[in-house]
């Protein structure tokens, strides 16, 4: 498995405004991918991150909404922006390590837009 | 419909009891099956994950997956108060893209 750390673990933004959240791995992984976590609802896959271009986003979530980097193998952000209540959730960084295919994920960034 | 539907409970059991938490989905392209704990304020643990229909023994824990009736469950033998936790499953139809479609989770006390 992969020690994940994400940063800020919790913050309270203003309408309006942008937050970046970091996902730290401990060692190179594979593949890493972005979910949100709504209240009261499951996990909902935003993104997966590609090193070196651009991330491939699912149904409902773009780009200028959700812009992501991942520079190198252990290592991406996701933006929030433009940011409304509606963006309210917890925000969560997934990996998979080398040789396996299982999904580790991170502590997560629980976010609230006033 | 959604494609995977899992019963949010929440669920109270007394220590010691047998738990089952299940899960039923739509699409037969699900290939791969797991479980998830998750804690309160905390990131998904992954417990279990098989993929191919049967049971998979882990300690306390028994997942199980009936491809042909599109249902798994997971059953917790001895629960233990720190079982309490939200249980997720998650399905996948193919190892290559890592897309993981979760069940809304299962909240589960058990009780001392």
């Amino acid at each position: 498995s992969a020690v994940i750390s994400q940063k800020p673990s919790r913050d309270i933004c203003q309408r309006g405004t942008s937050l970046t959240i970091q996902c730290q791995v401990d060692s190179q992984v594979t593949m890493m991918f972005w979910y949100r976590q709504q209240p009261g609802q499951s996990l909902t896959l935003i993104a997966t991150a590609n090193q070196g271009s651009e991330a491939t986003y699912e149904s409902g979530f773009v780009i200028d909404k959700f812009p992501i980097s991942r520079p190198n193998l252990t290592f991406s952000t996701l933006t929030v922006s433009n940011m409304s209540p509606e963006d309210s959730s917890i925000y969560l960084c997934s990996v998979t390590t080398g040789g396996t295919d299982t999904q580790y994920f991170g502590p997560g960034t629980r976010l609230t837009v006033l | 419909q959604k494609e995977v539907e899992q019963d949010p409970g929440p669920l109270s059991v007394p220590e010691g009891a047998i738990v089952s938490l299940n899960c039923t989905y739509s699409n037969s392209a699900f290939q791969y099956f797991m479980w998830y704990r998750q804690y309160s304020r905390k990131g998904p643990e992954l417990l279990m994950y098989t993929y191919s229909s049967g049971n998979k023994e882990d300690g306390r824990f028994t997942a199980q997956v009936d491809k042909s009736s599109k249902y798994i469950s997971l059953f917790i033998r001895d629960s233990q108060p720190s079982d309490s936790a939200t249980y997720l499953c998650a399905l996948r139809v193919s190892s290559n893209t890592g897309k993981l479609i979760f069940g809304q989770g299962t909240t589960l006390q058990v009780k001392p």
